[in-house]
């Protein structure tokens, strides 16, 4: 089992470019969530997904989009990057309000 | 609003003494209660969680939460730290609709 895998590790774009991030979970759990961390900010839920087909917004779910492609994969998409967007985004699964397994994180740096 | 307060953003404590860190919550109803630990670089690993039933609940590598309605709080505590502890914690809630909110984290040092 690898868990949660996210891709790409670090990336680095300029003010405008846009990216996804790709998640995938291989523990066939239900929801699964995007968050970002940043210093002293702790972790912030960006969007999340409760079951396939469904996605809701987070606390800070302005500047990106989600797409719940299906069971195993969920991505994360900002359509223009800005600087204010440089942080690190894990990705996580779960069960219902189970346990989360968190992937090893995306460096993102916006210049 | 929902809400995780975790007052304490660095704690220091001698190894082999004890620890608390503190977390409280605002919500209508008892949530779902986890605590996490980041090591440095590292993603989040689970330490201890609270759904129901006994309010004392014991965790991996020798943690233990108590959940208490009356103060909405949820503090974790350690009989003695070790050097290997030093981390962020963060403790987080979860609510009904499967949204969880983490909390800002507590940076924990250990003095030799």
């Amino acid at each position: 089992n690898a868990g949660v895998t996210q891709t790409p590790k670090f990336q680095v774009l300029k003010t405008g470019q846009s990216m996804t991030l790709q998640c995938a979970q291989d523990m066939n759990h239900n929801s699964m969530y995007w968050y970002r961390q940043d210093p002293g900010m702790g972790l912030r839920l960006i969007y999340y997904s409760a079951s396939e087909g469904t996605t809701d917004k987070g606390e800070v779910p302005n500047g990106y989009n989600v797409s719940r492609l299906n069971k195993r994969e969920f991505s994360l998409r900002l359509e223009s990057a800005a600087p204010s967007q440089t942080s690190v985004y894990f990705c996580a699964s779960s069960d219902v309000l189970e346990t989360q397994y968190f992937g090893p994180g995306t460096r993102l740096l916006v210049l | 609003a929902q809400s995780v307060t975790q007052p304490d953003i660095h704690i220091t404590v001698s190894e082999g003494a004890s620890l608390e860190l503190r977390c409280n919550y605002s919500y209508g109803a008892t949530p779902y209660l986890f605590w996490y630990v980041q090591s440095p670089g590292q993603g989040l690993q689970l330490l201890l969680k609270y759904f129901s039933g006994d309010t004392l609940v014991q965790g991996i590598k020798g943690f233990e939460a108590e959940f208490k309605r009356s103060q909405s709080s949820f503090n974790l505590r350690k009989p003695s730290v070790h050097w290997s502890d030093a981390a962020e914690y963060f403790c987080a809630v979860g609510y009904r609709d499967d949204k969880i909110i983490f909390g800002k984290g507590t940076r924990l040092h250990i003095l030799p």
